[in-house]
């Protein structure tokens, strides 16, 4: 079954640098999310993006953040200068077209210390 | 404010024992709700998506359904591999792909 995939699973990095989430969407997918979930509570939408421009975007999603998608299969998340409550799991998500039922991958656990 | 409220936030079963979980949703004009199961440290896996009143789905041991107000994600004779925590999501109006999701019901079930 296709899956997204999320590269790095945890990553650990220090308050003000910039970090890069990765994801590879399915393959024949149009629609392109990112969401979010700090620890117990609930999954927050940040951006969506299509034909290579955002369609919408959350208000967590300030000018801190950025979305990429650099060629036909990756699909990125950039943070420029983290903050200790960006800390969360942020799941990448697709769809196709026509069709609601998204699929997420696994996430990205990120840690601000 | 489009908003979706789930119910119970924790639910303990004994093998077998069927039940069902709520969710409630307050949204001007629903596209789609949707249910997904989340496991500890992973991604939503989707399970169902309902659109209109009356409607429902079946997959396995779980049932979805869908009123105007709510929806119910019933489990029959559940295995303690359905333990897991079950979300709850919207999608309103025609402008918008975003989902809406609720806190979710964590359950546990043991043999």
């Amino acid at each position: 079954e296709p899956e997204v995939t999320q590269t790095p699973s945890h990553q650990v990095t220090q308050m003000g640098q910039e970090v890069i989430l990765r994801c590879v969407p399915i393959s024949n997918h149009l629609y392109f999310y990112w969401y979010r979930q700090i620890l117990g509570q609930k999954v927050e939408f940040l951006v969506s993006f299509y034909n290579n421009e955002i369609s919408e975007k959350s208000e967590i999603f300030d000018d801190q953040f950025s979305v990429e998608r650099p060629d036909g299969s990756n699909f990125t998340l950039k943070i420029r200068s983290t903050k200790l409550e960006d800390s969360a799991m942020y799941f990448c998500a697709s769809s196709g077209q026509g069709s609601y039922g998204y699929t997420f991958g696994s996430g990205t656990r990120l840690t601000v210390v | 404010e489009d908003q979706v409220t789930q119910s119970p936030e924790a639910l303990r079963l004994q093998e077998g024992e069927s039940s069902s979980l709520n969710c409630s949703y307050t949204v001007s004009g629903l596209r789609g709700l949707f249910w997904y199961r989340q496991d500890p440290g992973k991604g939503p896996e989707f399970l169902f998506t309902l659109y209109s009143a009356g409607e429902e789905k079946e997959k396995e041991r779980l049932k979805a359904t869908l009123t105007k107000k709510e929806s119910f994600l019933h489990i029959t004779a559940p295995k303690p591999e359905d333990s897991a925590t079950y979300l709850c999501a919207v999608q309103a109006p025609r402008n918008t792909d975003k989902l809406i999701f609720g806190t979710g019901t964590r359950l546990q079930v043991f043999p």
